[in-house]
């Protein structure tokens, strides 16, 4: 029973490139979190998506950020023209469609994505 | 505006003594609240949630309480073990399913 598997686990990018983080949820889950975690610093909500909807994106920045969790395959975080700002770890936790934040229920996060930006 | 502020400094403490690690929220009237472990280089891993009718959770070793007029979490981990060194966030349901992280508190228990 895998658990949420994120990847690359480590990722690096030159300034001004594309990164695309990918997060395959738990089996049966049907909703997905998006956090970054800089250093000394707490998770940081980002987006909140269900299959197909973006339900919340009230943490992501209006530029170059984008995600999506398409009917089939993972969800994708995507970062256009990359900058050094950008560098952090990105964690995705998932949740079944019934038992989330909402519900007070825990998520279940993967172990992460690295970015470095150089 | 809305904090969570945890014990920015890391606990040290002996093996067997009792760890105690405090959460407190401003500007929120949070539903319940959450404990995590994280280990470096690893996600958050779930530990106990509380909900504000309740003023006290235990689960093996762990013990969380929930004030909601002090508006302060505490989590308490008894005869502790170095493998209890991690760090511990607490988290905060902040309104529709988004889940609120404070910064957490980095414990090192020494044998």
């Amino acid at each position: 029973n895998a658990g949420v598997m994120q990847n690359p686990r480590h990722l690096v990018r030159r300034r001004g490139q594309e990164a695309r983080l990918r997060c395959s949820p738990m089996k049966g889950h049907s909703h997905v979190y998006w956090y970054r975690q800089l250093p000394e610093e707490g998770l940081k909500f980002m987006v909140y998506l269900q299959k197909e909807n973006i339900i919340d994106e009230s943490g992501m920045p209006k530029e170059r950020f984008s995600a999506e969790f398409p009917k089939e395959g993972p969800s994708i975080l995507r970062i256009q023209q990359v900058v050094r700002g950008d560098s952090a770890a990105y964690f995705c936790a998932s949740s079944p469609s019934n038992r989330g934040p909402l519900h007070n229920s825990p998520l279940h996060f993967g172990n992460g994505t690295r970015l470095t930006v150089t | 505006s809305q904090k969570i502020e945890q014990n920015s400094e890391a606990l040290n403490i002996q093996e067997g003594k009792t760890a105690t690690l405090t959460c407190n929220y401003t500007n929120y009237s949070p539903a319940y609240l959450q404990w995590y472990r994280q280990d470096p280089g690893r996600g958050p891993v779930f530990l106990l949630l509380i909900r504000e009718n309740e003023k006290e959770k235990r689960k093996e070793r762990l013990k969380v309480t929930f004030d909601t007029t002090l508006k302060q979490s505490l989590f308490h981990i008894t005869a502790s073990q170095p493998a209890d060194s991690a760090t511990y966030l607490c988290a905060l349901g902040a309104g529709g399913n988004k889940l609120v992280f404070g910064a957490g508190t980095i414990l090192r228990v020494k044998s």
